[in-house]
């Protein structure tokens, strides 16, 4: 069974120029998470979606974090426009339904920001 | 509120011996569930194991075993005669089946266990 997809693995940017991260979950999981994991820290979750809609979106910077998973399957988070505090990894995670299963991950996109 | 705390933030050991990572989590739910994670260079985290709240029986799984005390809130790991391989950053988390019964997991900080030969 393929894991957690996600790319690119690595990404460089100056401040104020946006970014766009891709995740596909594992086939037929309908819970997909974005989680945010600053060096030295453990992952915060940013977004969570079931199927194509949000189900909490409390902690996502909404003046320059959006996120999309339009058929219920891959999903883009984007920043626009970022800043030196946005370096970090960027987690993807699947599960098969929200609850208490815990979440399989992807590899990661490690963005910094100069 | 909910937290996950790993006092410790990184562990030497030589290859053989035996290590503890501590956990410490506060949550008002009396169903709750707890996970660790394993975290290696390459970056995605890989799950280890999950815990409900009304099961506080010890597990072992090969060289790994895990306490879990709700009486001093804490689900503490253990690795038995560690190896080089097992070099990595380890997660403690939580996730709450009522306050937030969406599967969203809160992590603690992390340990990272350095396994020398």
């Amino acid at each position: 069974e393929a894991g957690v997809a996600q790319s690119p693995r690595y990404k460089i940017i100056e401040k104020r120029q946006s970014v766009a991260f891709w995740c596909n979950p594992i086939s037929g999981h309908a819970t997909l998470y974005w989680y945010q994991q600053i060096l030295g820290q453990g992952p915060k979750l940013l977004i969570q979606f079931q199927n194509n809609g949000v189900v909490d979106d409390s902690q996502l910077p909404k003046d320059r974090f959006s996120a999309e998973r339009l058929k219920g399957v891959d999903s883009t988070l984007k920043i626009q426009p970022a800043k030196l505090e946005d370096s970090a990894v960027y987690l993807c995670a699947s599960s098969p339904r929200p609850g208490t299963l815990g979440a399989f991950f992807g590899q990661g996109t490690r963005l910094t920001v100069v | 509120a909910q937290k996950v705390t790993q006092a410790q933030t990184e562990i030497s050991v030589v290859e053989k011996e035996d290590v503890t990572l501590d956990c410490v989590y506060e949550t008002r739910d009396t169903t709750y569930y707890l996970f660790w994670y394993k975290q290696p260079p390459s970056g995605e985290l890989v799950f280890l194991i999950r815990r409900n709240s009304f099961d506080e029986q010890n597990e072992i799984s090969g060289r790994y075993s895990w306490n879990f005390q709700k009486s001093t809130s804490s689900f503490n790991f253990t690795i038995t005669a560690s190896q080089v391989v097992d070099s990595a950053v380890y997660f403690c988390a939580l996730s709450e089946a009522v306050t937030s019964n969406t599967g969203k997991l809160i992590f603690g900080q992390g340990t990272t266990l350095q396994v020398k030969p």
